[in-house]
């Protein structure tokens, strides 16, 4: 069985600090990696994605890949209120199947 | 960028009735397709991967003759939650790949569907 974890949370941060998510994935032969956001009752709208080993930087967003350790995480900086949401991590094989992790939910307190 | 269209947004339906949702590629051709269910404070779970011209393919656990999958053209995927029961209320989303359907290619999610079966 494929997995994809993530901690559930609730995450909480203060506005302004770095939000930090984590997710691991049980497939080796895994070769994309996403990040999406997901407000409540809204389909998911993605954040990142991320191919190979190392960092990815977008704006506030760092995604880093870790293949020998099946890590990938989420890095948020200078979080707002405006990002408090479940962030979802994907991981994708060799074809376009998605296997979603079960989200963690952000908290930026004003 | 490319869009992909559920309808209905949200559907109320007593429990015994069949109920259809579509999904479309608004300005692209999507030759498959994916339908996820998703319950509350839970992840998207796939359902089936649909395909233009072909026979669905479905998860384990997923009972093809409940949920009937049609992929009639290169725009539109249609959903059918047939002997609607409460427990299949739940939040259903489609998505389309955007390109060839590569690991690479950008996955398009509509904007969801919530089934309410009373």
């Amino acid at each position: 069985q494929k997995e994809v974890e993530q901690n559930s949370g609730p995450l909480s941060v203060p506005e302004g600090a770095i939000a930090s998510l984590n997710c691991t994935y049980s497939d080796r032969g895994s070769q994309s990696f996403f990040w999406y956001r997901q407000y409540s009752g809204k389909s998911p709208e993605l954040i990142m994605s991320i191919y190979s080993n190392g960092d990815k930087e977008d704006g506030r967003f760092t995604a880093q890949l870790n293949k020998a350790s099946q890590y990938v995480s989420l890095l948020i900086r200078d979080s707002q209120p405006s990002d408090s949401a479940t962030y979802l991590c994907a991981v994708r094989g060799g074809g376009f199947k998605t296997i979603f992790g079960a989200g963690t939910r952000l908290f930026v307190k004003a | 960028g490319a869009v992909v269209s559920q309808h209905p947004s949200r559907v109320i339906c007593k429990s015994g009735t069949s109920v259809k949702i579509e999904c479309r590629s608004l300005d692209f051709q999507a030759t498959t397709m994916f339908w996820y269910r998703q319950f509350p404070k839970q992840s998207l779970m796939l359902m089936a991967t649909s395909n233009e011209g072909s026979k669905a393919t479905y998860e384990q656990g997923v009972e093809k003759d409940k949920f009937l999958i049609n992929h009639a053209s290169l725009t539109l995927s249609t959903l059918t939650v047939t002997s609607a029961h409460p427990e299949d209320s739940s939040f259903y989303i489609c998505s389309a790949p955007g390109l060839a359907g590569g690991p690479t290619d950008t996955q398009y999610f509509g904007p969801g569907t919530r089934l309410t079966v009373l």
